[in-house]
């Protein structure tokens, strides 16, 4: 157990609906990573939170957005989906202890299945 | 250009042996971070080491130790004495720049398929 939480597990929508993905960090970790992984793309980041402010952005499309909340949790929002965005999506908490080696524990993940 | 490349779609190994997962990478940055991660069928990404590049010692972590060649930019995963529950994919990633909240750049994978 990596002690990140994400829920939910599995999530089946249909095109053009809005889905929230949602993530609690490691305790005391205040660094948050959304990743996705699909079968053609492979692993690709998406966005980086840092202690509430948007720290980078990877490959992320535009009808995605995300936030990190007081209490460090955050949240993926993905709207207008499309077939494609069908994907397994981790978020990843790291201490970020100003070295830049701190490892990243990945959450179980959420299954996105958008028919 | 690929950041990471891992060559080998898919190993197959014997219990009890032990198995190298190759694994190359590309960066201009003088600090950067390698990590190896397991990823079973049932989904989750598990983190199993980690080697600095000022790192002048190989890591270890139990079974798993990553044979680290800077000057050919190798990071290769050596697991030992392999066991049925090691049969996974197996990615190899990097943080450049040394500095916090960089993102990780992953390889394409390594599926590992180990029999009795």
């Amino acid at each position: 157990d990596s002690g990140v939480t994400q829920t939910p597990k599995h999530l089946i929508t249909a095109t053009g609906q809005r889905v929230t993905l949602r993530c609690s960090p490691r305790s005391g970790d205040l660094s948050v990573y959304w990743y996705q992984q699909s079968l053609d793309q492979g692993l690709q980041f998406l966005i980086h939170y840092y202690n509430g402010e948007e720290r980078a952005k990877g490959n992320i499309l535009e009808r995605f957005s995300a936030q990190q909340f007081p209490d460090l949790h955050s949240e993926l929002n993905l709207s207008s989906l499309e077939l494609g965005d069908s994907a397994l999506y981790f978020c990843a908490s790291s201490a970020e202890s100003g070295t830049g080696t701190d490892t990243q524990y990945f959450g179980p993940g959420t299954r996105l299945t958008v028919l | 250009a690929q950041k990471i490349t891992q060559t080998q779609p898919g190993m197959f190994v014997q219990e009890k042996e032990a198995v190298t997962l190759d694994c190359t990478y590309d960066t201009s940055d003088q600090s950067y971070g390698l990590f190896w991660y397991k990823q079973p069928s049932s989904g989750e990404m598990i983190f199993l080491i980690y080697q600095g590049s000022y790192d002048e010692q190989n890591a270890t972590e139990g079974r798993y130790s990553l044979n680290f060649q800077k000057a050919r930019k190798s990071a290769n995963l050596v697991i030992s004495a392999s066991q049925l529950g090691d049969s996974a994919m197996y990615f190899c990633a990097m943080r450049e720049g040394g500095q916090a909240g960089t993102a990780l750049i992953f390889g394409k994978g390594t599926t590992l398929s180990v029999s009795s």
